[in-house]
């Protein structure tokens, strides 16, 4: 059973244009949701990350947008770049600390 | 200031073998952590450690096996390896539970 679902699984975007991935989780539990962004031969980076209190934050670029009720959060990448080319992990933390990965968005941005 | 470090960067075995994968965590992080990253997939978890105890285990058989060390240092050993057993190995730490999870460069297994 997959507990955190992404999509989709590839995406390709002008430069300038917005990117969105969306993601759904099963698990009411999940007390943490953050998302990492990966290059080929690079471990994850986390990029932002938001508790479930909160409906939406941003940094930069970059804004995660929670919605507690239908159990689904996404993030949106404002003004897309071609070095924000890379793989993009929705996760979500529960209680015993350990992190759930959705299966990756491969991000493209065409120059 | 140093991230976590993981060690070797690559590795290749032959199946049957034993393989022991090691893990320094960001300086004051006291949790430690491991997944695995097959091609096209999101890590999955394997094993937390906390202050050197084992906090959680994912679903891995086992021939999966960590500990911590006292400088919060970790190493992850796999017997028997198996050619499903090719994959990112990743390290991840923390300052303790439930807070942000810092990921190493990860060590690339091989099994042929």
């Amino acid at each position: 059973q997959q507990q955190v679902k992404q999509s989709p699984q590839s995406l390709i975007v002008q430069k300038g244009g917005i990117s969105i991935i969306n993601c759904a989780y099963e698990n009411t539990a999940f007390d943490y949701f953050p998302w990492y962004q990966q290059f080929p031969g690079k471990g994850p980076a986390l990029l932002i990350a938001i508790r479930p209190d909160v409906s939406e934050k941003k940094e930069g670029r970059f804004t995660i947008s929670f919605n507690k009720s239908a159990k689904q959060f996404s993030l949106h990448i404002m003004d897309s770049q071609p070095g924000d080319s890379a793989t993009y992990f929705c996760a979500a933390k529960d209680r015993d600390d350990k992190i759930i990965f959705g299966k990756g968005t491969r991000l493209h941005i065409l120059p | 200031d140093a991230g976590v470090t993981q060690s070797p960067t690559h590795l290749i075995k032959t199946r049957g073998q034993q393989v022991t994968l090691r893990c320094s965590p960001i300086s004051g992080h006291k949790s430690v952590s491991w997944y695995q990253q097959v091609l096209g997939q999101g890590p999955q978890f394997i094993f937390q450690y906390y202050e050197k105890e084992e906090r959680g285990r994912g679903n891995f058989p086992d021939r999966f096996s960590a500990r911590q060390f006292p400088n919060y240092s970790s190493e992850l050993n796999v017997n028997a390896l198996l050619l499903g057993d090719s994959a990112l190995y990743l390290c991840a730490s923390s300052l303790g539970v439930g807070v942000e999870a810092f990921f190493g460069q990860g060590t690339r297994l091989t099994v042929v």
